[in-house]
């Protein structure tokens, strides 16, 4: 069974701080990763991809991939109230299908 | 806006109802899918169309029944359904299977009684 797997949370963390959430996969023959974010009682929404090893930075958000270790992680700096959110790790892998993680209840507190 | 909606947003029904989900996306897509989101579980795909031939069937009940009439409209047809399948369906739609990134409509949320 091909899994992705994050602690279900909720993770809180103060205004202005930095969030770290957390991934991991089974899947050696994953290449892409995703990082979609869902409010409550909404769809999720594509936020950050990463594709290659290392660092990837969107304005707050920064994906980091290490595929020799099956992990991803998505960091929120300056973290905001609306910024709390579940945050799903999903993996593309090799039969091209996405597989999603559980999700990571993020809570930003004033 | 995804550019994805879906129909009914909300749905209550009996075992032994029929009813239908529809999903249309305005994004001239060629690959649809469906997903169960469920309380406490990841998010599990059910079906994938492309160009409405059906890809994948990932394994789920038959009491589930997916139709694509065309490109831009996907179908899931319910009956005889169980408690358990209570859950949130979402479709989503991507320029082709296989195309990484996918756009959610709202989702339909179904509680069966």
């Amino acid at each position: 069974q091909k899994e992705v797997e994050q602690n279900s949370g909720p993770l809180s963390v103060p205004e202005g701080a930095i969030a770290s959430l957390n991934c991991t996969y089974s899947d050696r023959g994953s290449q892409s990763f995703f990082w979609y974010r869902q409010y409550s009682g909404k769809s999720p929404e594509l936020i950050m991809s990463i594709y290659s090893n290392g660092d990837k930075e969107d304005g707050r958000f920064t994906a980091q991939l290490n595929k020799a270790s099956q992990y991803v992680s998505l960091l929120i700096r300056d973290s905001q109230p609306s910024d709390s959110a579940t945050y799903l790790c999903a993996a593309y892998n090799a039969g091209n299908m996405l597989t999603f993680g559980g999700g990571t209840r993020l809570m930003v507190k004033p | 806006e995804t550019g994805v909606t879906q129909t009914p947003r909300h749905l209550v029904m009996g075992m032994t109802n029929k009813k239908s989900l529809k999903c249309e996306q305005h994004l001239g897509h060629n690959a649809m899918y469906w997903y169960k989101q469920s309380a406490k579980k990841p998010l599990e795909l059910m079906f994938v169309y492309s160009l409405e031939e059906r890809v994948e069937n990932n394994s789920v009940p038959s009491r589930f029944s997916p139709e694509c009439p065309n490109s831009s409209h996907l179908f899931l047809h319910l009956h005889t359904l169980q408690p358990e399948d209570s859950a949130l369906y979402l479709c989503a739609s991507s320029q082709r299977p296989g195309e990484e990134t996918q756009y959610f409509g709202p989702g339909t949320r179904l509680l069966v009684l």
